[in-house]
């Protein structure tokens, strides 16, 4: 059965720290990760991962994937409490645009 | 550019009711999906419109239904509720089948009493 496994389910640090948040995966006909920020309601999409070792950057943000070990990591540097949010992890199958979600990790910054 | 829009934001239902949730996707997006987020968890697939046809379905009863109209937009129906459904319910939408990224609507919370 496909699955997506986030680690740790919840993390608690301080204003300045960096945050690495963990998500491994078992699915069938891989074809894309991805990365959402979702604080109130809609998840924001933030990273799509297709290749091995390549990272992706978007300001303090970013995210590389391992293929061969089946998880991507998403890296956060100098927290601000902004980044307060729950992080998903997602994978998309091929052959159709079905996306398996982990649970999220809830990320609280405090000041 | 609008983006994906969802309709009531909030709802309260008793067991056993039915409830209709409204979506319509982001403009110049023909692909539509519905998730079920309940608290504490990550969205889980219900299904997926295309072309006005349901092309994937997740791991949901039949009281799970939905459509999709010319314009794109989409409905999920939920027979005889259980106090079990009540959850976020996020439409997330794209363009074609091809595997285009999802943007997500601000989704209804739906309450089952």
């Amino acid at each position: 059965e496909d699955k997506v496994v986030q680690s740790p389910l919840s993390l608690v640090v301080h204003e300045g720290d960096t945050v690495t948040l963990n998500c491994s995966y078992e699915v069938t006909n891989f074809r894309s990760l991805l990365w959402y920020k979702q604080e109130k309601k809609a998840p924001t999409f933030l990273f799509m991962l297709t290749s091995s070792g390549i990272e992706k950057k978007s300001g303090r943000l970013s995210s590389i994937l391992d293929k061969k070990e089946l998880f991507s990591i998403l890296n956060i540097t100098a927290t601000q409490t902004g980044d307060s949010a729950i992080y998903l992890c997602a994978v998309e199958a091929r052959g159709g645009d079905k996306i398996i979600f982990g649970k999220g990790t809830r990320l609280h910054i405090l000041p | 550019d609008a983006g994906v829009t969802q309709s009531p934001t909030h709802l309260i239902k008793t067991r056993g009711q039915q409830v209709t949730l409204r979506c319509s996707p982001k403009s110049g997006h023909d692909t539509v999906s519905w998730y079920q987020q309940a608290l504490g968890q990550g969205p889980q697939f219900i299904f997926q419109y295309y072309e006005e046809e349901e092309r994937q379905r997740g791991n949901f009863p039949d009281r799970f239904s939905g459509h999709q109209f010319p314009n794109y937009s989409s409905e999920l129906n939920v027979n005889a509720l259980l106090l079990g459904d009540s959850a976020l319910y996020l439409c997330a939408s794209s363009l074609g089948m091809g595997g285009g990224t999802q943007y997500f609507g601000p989704g209804t919370r739906l309450l089952v009493l």
